[in-house]
């Protein structure tokens, strides 16, 4: 089993719809989360961060981690055009003293 | 101006030649890392440093060498490049201290061994 999983997509959703992003992992020492979005021949940067569980919002993205499902969610609400981009999970167990675990990305397209 | 920058951004070159990728930042961060993406494989390791006399191997090190010559500068090294070596390289640095796992990474340099 790999340490993260993430479905590689491409997810395909109208113009204002509810994205639901996702992955799951394995080790249960990770204790700090992050999403980065990519756009096409670009480099990552970075969209949220999380410690532990819970939820985090900021704007029309919300982070949600729950360690007991060892699962990890970002929501994109009213997604646009501008939205598509893939998006990649991460993660790392020591907060700053540690290498972080990326996902392999989710692709997703919002059509106009 | 970008904080990350990397040198080349696309690089063609032939089997057995030796080649360097650069990488400069002006965040001040302390770390740095080394990453090749490809296709359905997403990012992999290569090396790392925490500092300017820590260099780490991640975990597709072979073939490849770094050196970190400042606090700003860590480079890339393929002593003799191979055609399964072409893929899009990035590099990435962060800042040092509990909480800081978040990396911020160059625009990356699409590399074509032939």
């Amino acid at each position: 089993q790999k340490e993260v999983e993430q479905d590689p997509g491409p997810l395909s959703v109208p113009e204002g719809a509810i994205v639901s992003l996702n992955c799951t992992y394995s080790n249960s020492a990770f204790q700090y989360f992050m999403w980065y979005r990519q756009y096409s021949r670009k480099g990552p940067e970075l969209l949220m961060y999380t410690y532990s569980s819970g939820n985090k919002e900021d704007g029309r993205f919300t982070a949600q981690v729950d360690k007991s499902s060892k699962y990890i969610s970002l929501f994109i609400r009213d997604s646009q055009p501008s939205d598509s981009a893939t998006y990649l999970c991460a993660m790392s167990a020591e907060g700053g003293y540690s290498t972080l675990t990326f996902g392999k990305g989710t692709m997703l397209l919002v059509s106009p | 101006d970008a904080d990350v920058t990397q040198t080349p951004r696309n690089r063609i070159t032939k089997t057995g030649k030796r080649i360097m990728l650069e990488c400069s930042q002006t965040k001040g961060h302390d770390r740095m890392y080394w990453y090749r993406q490809d296709p359905g494989l997403g990012l992999r390791l290569i090396y790392y440093s925490f500092d300017v006399k820590d260099i780490n191997k991640g975990e597709i090190s072979d073939g490849y060498s770094v050196s970190r010559q400042a606090q700003a500068k860590f480079s890339l090294s393929l002593e003799s490049a191979i055609p399964n070596q072409t893929a899009l390289y990035f590099c990435a640095t962060s800042p040092w201290g509990a909480g800081t796992d978040t990396q911020y990474f160059g625009p990356g340099t699409r590399l074509t061994v032939l």
